[in-house]
């Protein structure tokens, strides 16, 4: 299918574990993003890609990892979840200086 | 960083009503986008509008980059307007965009 996915769309883990969220994007995009929404804050940058093997911190870096070894995927890694990280994670992509679209959003729950 | 204000932050309106979202950002920026994000958690690409004035059905949108403001024009609103809408701008230093912390709107019947 074309544009973006993300998967898991749900995803429960506990806390120490390590967990990977998934994005695809398929209009080989330059670009590509990583947010998290809380109630209060809106969506804060997480991490940002400018191409492959390009990575750069945003807002709120602290406890993620990235990785674009492809144009086409960004995953997103927390190496060890804590109950902070409970949020819903959505991926983004664009050209450079052009619109962005985003995924459908992954919910994690960190037990 | 850049920071983006939306205002305001709630808004109820009766089925039929217009509206005037507001979104004013501290730099010079790039690219400015709206969104709405529905009741199930999707963000709608609204509109992509860096400057000047498109319109959309129902909806339009302008900003002046000069003066570092844009606004959302919804008119003749459904309830299916609602949700919160959500203002996001890059600035000209950089691609990645900053979020405002969105517009909550209800339009009851």
């Amino acid at each position: 299918d074309a544009g973006i996915t993300q998967s898991p769309r749900y995803k429960i883990t506990e806390t120490g574990r390590q967990v990977t969220l998934m994005c695809h994007q398929t209009w080989s995009h330059s670009y590509m993003f990583w947010y998290r929404q809380d109630l209060g804050h809106g969506l804060r940058l997480i991490y940002y890609s400018a191409a492959a093997d390009i990575t750069d911190k945003g807002e709120v870096p602290d406890g993620y990892v990235v990785s674009r070894s492809k144009t086409e995927n960004f995953p997103l890694t927390l190496e060890s979840a804590t109950r902070s990280q409970t949020s819903v994670y959505f991926c983004a992509s664009s050209f450079h200086r052009a619109e962005a679209f985003f995924g459908q959003g992954t919910r994690l729950t960190v037990v | 960083g850049i920071q983006v204000e939306q205002s305001p932050p709630d808004l109820i309106l009766q089925e039929g009503a217009n509206s005037t979202l507001r979104c004013n950002f501290s730099d010079s920026v790039n690219n400015l986008q709206w969104f709405h994000q529905n009741p199930w958690g999707q963000l709608i690409n609204l509109f992509y509008i860096p400057s000047g004035t498109k319109q959309n059905g129902r909806l339009s949108a302008t900003t002046v980059a000069t003066e570092r403001y844009s606004l959302l024009y919804i008119s003749s609103s459904q309830t299916t307007d609602s949700g919160v809408y959500f203002c996001a701008v890059a600035p000209n230093t950089g691609n990645q965009f900053y979020f405002g912390t969105g517009t909550s709107l209800t339009v009851i019947p």
